[in-house]
């Protein structure tokens, strides 16, 4: 069991390009997470997927977007990346609205 | 809008001690709250959940309570090793909404 996976772990990006964080989980959960982490912010909620092919926004959605075409995998894409979104990035994933399970995270730095 | 606070952001104690971390929110109204452990450069790790109908979990040397009327909830940890350094989290699940609202972390360090 890899409980859940994030691929890459390390990106650097110059600004204006674009890229897609991969999560996967295989604990056949329904919900999934997105998550950034920076210093003196703590941890927000970009977007998440309580089910197969569905997305909503969290609290800071804007410059991204998600997909969640397979149950077991949930892509966060940055369209035109901004130094703004240099963060860690973390995915999570959750039997119904229960105990959250965390990837080991994605640093992406925007240059 | 809920709120989680977390005090101290930093804590130094040397090994063997009892401690106790804080968590305080601002809304009474939660579904649940999750601590977590974060070690330096890695991914959370989740520690203990407790039930918004639960008074407290216990899992090892540690021991988390909630008072939702007062909005608290102390993570306890007993006999505290080097290996317990880390940073600790809280984060609580609101009842109209599938997100977790965190706190800042204590940043824990014991001394050998």
């Amino acid at each position: 069991n890899a409980g859940v996976t994030q691929t890459p772990k390390f990106r650097v990006l110059k600004t204006g390009q674009s890229m897609t964080l991969l999560c996967a989980q295989d604990m056949n959960h329904e919900y999934m997470y997105w998550y950034r982490q920076d210093p003196g912010m703590g941890l927000r909620l970009i977007h998440y997927s309580v089910g197969e092919g569905t997305t909503a926004k969290g609290e800071v959605p804007d410059g991204y977007n998600v997909s969640r075409l397979k149950k077991q995998n949930f892509l966060l894409g940055l369209e035109s990346a901004a130094p703004s979104q240099t963060s860690v990035y973390f995915c999570a994933s959750s039997y119904m609205a229960y105990e959250q399970y965390f990837g080991p995270g994605t640093r992406l730095t925007v240059t | 809008k809920q709120e989680v606070t977390q005090i101290p952001a930093a804590l130094s104690v040397p090994e063997g001690e009892n401690l106790v971390l804080n968590c305080s929110f601002t809304d009474s109204a939660i579904y649940n709250l999750q601590w977590f452990r974060q070690d330096p450069g890695k991914g959370l790790t989740s520690l203990l959940l407790i039930q918004s109908s639960q008074r407290e979990q216990t899992s090892g040397r540690l021991n988390a309570s909630l008072d939702k009327s007062s909005g608290r909830s102390t993570l306890y940890i007993a006999a505290s090793q080097p290996g317990d350094s880390a940073t600790y989290l809280c984060a609580v699940k609101t009842d109209s909404s599938y997100k977790l609202i965190f706190g800042s972390g204590t940043r824990l360090l014991v001394r050998p």
